[in-house]
């Protein structure tokens, strides 16, 4: 099966751009979907497909992909952004499954 | 708006079967695919498969020879039973759903139930 592979961690200031990567080779053929998972709580969906935000998500989320890999950007970081981010895609083994990133923790320095 | 409500058996025992329910409200069974994805302490989310409204399952090939995922439309609820468990199974179990062109795509997630496996 297919894997998915992200940073740990980032830091960030406050009010500054931060970019979170997932890297792997079914992204050559599907889209990342990107979600947010806040200590104790269930993720929440943040971009999905091309750059589509899900209703209530803010606009300063905003997601790409080129080659094998897809970004999740917010710009302007807000302290409420502080939380685990993964991205997740069908695999390249099989178009009915799916597989999910290690996961990035973002931090406020 | 769809919510998921989910409840099952929290601590097992090794060797046994784990099962989970999910119940739907707010949404319809054809709308959606119906998912289960978990998280093991400290780590990230793992995909164990997922049913769509027809009964047709994908099962996460490291987890398909124990995983059997169903849906009971008469109760507005899918399940997830995992037999053999041992203490790698200890996670938080969640349901969600997934679109029905792009099943990996969750909108809706439950709560989450911890499940823990130990003697």
């Amino acid at each position: 099966s297919s894997e998915l592979t992200q940073d740990p961690a980032v830091s960030v200031a406050l009010g500054q751009t931060v970019r979170i990567t997932c890297q792997g080779d079914s992204l050559r053929t599907y889209y990342a979907n990107w979600y947010q998972q806040k200590a104790g709580q269930a993720p929440v969906l943040v971009i999905y497909g091309k750059n589509s935000r899900p209703s209530g998500i803010p606009d300063r989320f905003s997601g790409s992909s080129s080659g094998n890999a897809a970004s999740l950007t917010i710009t302007g970081a807000q302290a409420e952004d502080e939380a685990d981010y993964y991205c997740n895609s069908r695999d390249s083994s099989g178009y009915h499954l799916e597989v999910f990133g290690t996961g990035t923790k973002v931090t406020f320095l | 708006q769809v919510q998921l409500q989910q409840w099952g058996a929290g601590l097992l025992k090794p060797s046994e079967t784990l099962s989970l329910n999910c119940a739907v409200y707010g949404g319809s069974f054809s709308a959606y695919y119906w998912s289960w994805i978990r998280q093991p302490p400290g780590k990230g989310l793992e995909w164990i498969g997922d049913i769509n409204h027809g009964g047709s399952t994908n099962y996460n090939p490291s987890l398909k020879s124990r995983v059997t995922i169903s849906l009971d439309t008469s109760k507005n609820q899918f399940s997830l039973r995992l037999t053999s468990v041992t203490a790698a199974d200890t996670a938080v179990y969640y349901c969600a759903t997934g679109r029905n062109n792009w099943s990996d795509v969750h909108d809706f997630w439950g709560r989450g139930t911890p499940v823990t496996v130990s003697s």
